[in-house]
């Protein structure tokens, strides 16, 4: 099946600062998605982004599924943006299935 | 927005019982998931239901679970025997197919 890498496994800042989170998958995808899980372990829904770019506030995506990576920014961080953040990815084998890397864990310090 | 709903949040066994998970998809949704997240670990694929059928399943979706939707609404993923390992979130998400995945907010199982 397809392989997803998520990085850096663990992050942490200060409030205000940006960072970079970053999807590599190892085949073609229908489907690629950002989630943040809180504290409280519910999978919120970010972004569905397949490829190109989008933006939800100090949120934005970049799939560039040619070159099999995704990238979620985060700007201005805040202390509620603490959590795991995961990729999910349906590769374009027909499975219908999303498979998950393992997360990055973002600590936002105040 | 329209949200898949999970019941119970949090539910408490004894090591021997049978419980059974319940989730109300999306109701213009027509696939079904069900995944599990032991503590700290990542997000794993327990099975797929289209169709009124099972399509496809993990190593982990062994004899113990079993899933049904036993209306047009519910769709149920069931644990006989339940074991001390199989203590974790689990997590139903439907799709339409092509517009991505929605999950619940999941149901948090502890087998003590």
């Amino acid at each position: 099946g397809i392989q997803v890498e998520q990085s850096p496994p663990d992050l942490i800042l200060q409030e205000g600062a940006n960072s970079t989170l970053r999807c590599n998958f190892s085949d073609s995808v229908n489907n690629l998605q950002w989630f943040h899980q809180n504290p409280w372990g519910q999978l919120i829904n970010l972004f569905y982004i397949p490829s190109g770019t989008k933006q939800n506030g100090r949120l934005s995506a970049t799939t560039v599924a040619t070159e099999r990576y995704s990238l979620l920014y985060i700007s201005s961080s805040q202390t509620t943006d603490s959590g795991v953040y995961f990729c999910a990815v349906e590769g374009a084998g027909g499975s219908y299935i999303p498979t998950f890397g393992r997360g990055t864990s973002l600590i936002v310090h105040p | 927005e329209p949200e898949v709903t999970q019941t119970p949040s949090h539910q408490v066994t004894q090591m021997g019982q049978e419980v059974i998970l319940r989730c109300v998809p999306i109701s213009n949704h027509l696939y079904f998931y069900w995944y599990r997240q032991i503590l700290g670990q990542k997000v794993e694929f327990l099975v797929s239901f289209y169709n009124n059928e099972i399509s496809e399943k993990s190593e982990i979706f062994d004899d113990q679970f079993s899933v049904e939707r036993p209306d047009g609404s519910n769709f149920t993923l069931k644990i006989r025997s339940t074991k001390l390992e199989d203590s974790a979130m689990y997590f139903c998400a439907s799709s339409e197919r092509g517009v991505g995945y929605t999950f619940g907010s999941g149901t948090r199982l502890t087998v003590v």
